[in-house]
């Protein structure tokens, strides 16, 4: 079955640090991959996503994901982390539901940052 | 501007009592998802709809009931069999849902508040 797994719950880092974000899946074909954001008591906004091509794929807030296949990895990274960053991280797959030709997002528990001043 | 509105924000309920939640979007999407948002568990699919007067059940559709009567609205109700009813809501939408590259776009939420 479909999965995905964040495995870090919490993560804290300094402001101007540099970031990443864990993301495993299992799926047997070519992955549909998204990172989401959500801030307290907010909805969810796309970062970025990936489909195929180029594995290193940029989104916004400069934040960029890097596909690795081997290792079923999809990991959320940026360079230096403001202040604004904290919030939760969701990642996501694209998969098949039970009726023929339609897809659902499957989401992983999320990973909720913390920035220190 | 485009968008999903979701009403109410919060929402109380007393035991025992069904409650619905709003959903409308103005993307001119196709397809509808409601989740279920509980802490360390992520999002969970109750249920989804690829078309007007169509839905399906999602992953824990149990102690919930949906419409979709018109393309912009698919309101949520948690009726009384829903057991642990307590949970934040999110409303999403995507342009259809045969692509498993579809974006999804997401409301605010209701949280809803069982007394």
């Amino acid at each position: 079955a479909q999965s995905v797994t964040q495995p870090d719950i919490h993560i804290t880092v300094s402001e101007g640090a540099s970031l990443e974000l864990r993301c495993n899946y299992s799926y047997g074909a070519t992955p549909y991959l998204f990172w989401y954001v959500q801030s307290p008591g907010q909805g969810l906004q796309l970062l970025l996503k990936y489909f195929s091509g180029d594995t290193l794929v940029q989104g916004i807030k400069g934040f960029e994901a890097e596909f690795k296949r081997s290792q079923s990895s999809f990991n959320l990274r940026k360079p230096s982390v403001h202040w604004s960053d904290a919030a939760e991280y969701f990642c996501a797959v694209g998969a098949p539901t039970s009726t023929s030709g339609t897809y659902k997002y499957i989401f992983g528990t999320g990973t909720r940052l913390k920035v220190l001043a | 501007d485009g968008g999903i509105t979701q009403s109410p924000k919060y929402l109380f309920r007393k035991e025992g009592q069904n409650v619905t939640l709003s959903c409308e979007q103005n993307l001119n999407h196709d397809a509808m998802y409601w989740y279920r948002q509980d802490p360390g568990q992520g999002l969970r699919l109750i249920y989804y709809s690829q078309i007007v007067n169509d839905f399906q059940k999602g992953d824990i559709a149990e102690g919930y009931s949906v419409s979709r009567e018109k393309k912009e609205s698919f309101p949520l109700t948690v009726t009384s069999a829903q057991k642990n009813p307590t949970a934040f809501y999110l409303c999403a939408s995507s342009i259809n849902g045969r692509g498993a590259r579809n974006e999804q776009f997401f409301g605010p939420g209701t949280r809803l508040t069982v007394l």
